[in-house]
């Protein structure tokens, strides 16, 4: 079945310093693949996505590239903010069919907190 | 606005006792999920729902029961055969069930079972 593993966490920057999560997965078909964002106490909210290999999801300074040789899709950006302290969470949508087609599989998520 | 909401934001209940939470959505999607999410944990998926009248199970059914009456309603009940019902449980909708379709979330229900 399909699977993401995401970077252990905790991650703790500095501001302004830069952001890798890694995240790998493993699918059969052509997943999309997704970075969510959750902030305390709320639901997750959607940062960025990319549907086929090569392509750069970006939002709020925040990257992603679907890299099906590598089987990686790594969430950057160059200069965190106190603001970007959160879980990030990968995750893919399947598009083999069968029992997998059109469901959510996340990774474990991320914590990330950015100190002044 | 569009969006989806679920209601209330905490529960409480008591063990033994069934408990339904609600979602509602605005955004005239077909699929609607629920999922749970456990501390440290990512998201699993308890049911979800790709039209009306329908409904599939998903990877952690056992212990909880769904109804889709409507379009926009996707209520979930937990029920006292859920072993572990304490999490935080999130509901979201999707315009299909096609892969590029990313999913939208509600703000969560955190119930606490004791």
């Amino acid at each position: 079945g399909n699977s993401v593993t995401q970077m252990e966490g905790p991650v703790t920057l500095s501001e302004e310093a830069f952001l890798t999560i890694n995240c790998t997965y493993t699918a059969t078909g052509y997943p999309s693949l997704f970075w969510y964002v959750q902030y305390p106490g709320e639901g997750l909210q959607l940062l960025l996505k990319a549907t086929k290999a090569d392509d750069k999801g970006s939002n709020k300074g925040f990257e992603a590239t679907y890299r099906k040789e590598t089987t990686s899709f790594h969430l950057e950006k160059g200069s965190v903010q106190v603001s970007d302290s959160a879980v990030y969470f990968c995750a893919l949508r399947g598009g083999s069919g069968g029992t997998s087609y059109g469901k959510l599989t996340f990774g474990q998520g991320t914590i990330l907190t950015v100190h002044p | 606005d569009g969006g989806i909401t679920q209601s209330p934001k905490y529960l409480f209940r008591k063990e033994g006792q069934n408990v339904t939470l609600s979602c509602e959505q605005n955004l005239n999607h077909d699929a609607m999920y629920w999922y749970r999410q456990d501390p440290g944990q990512g998201l699993r998926l308890i049911y979800y729902s790709q039209i009306v009248n329908d409904f599939q199970k998903g990877d952690i059914a056992e212990g909880y029961s769904v109804s889709r009456e409507k379009k926009e309603s996707f209520p979930l009940t937990v029920t006292s055969a859920q072993k572990n019902p304490t999490a935080f449980y999130l509901c979201a909708s999707s315009i299909g069930q096609s892969r590029s379709y990313e999913q939208y979330f509600g703000p969560g229900t955190r119930l606490t079972v004791t």
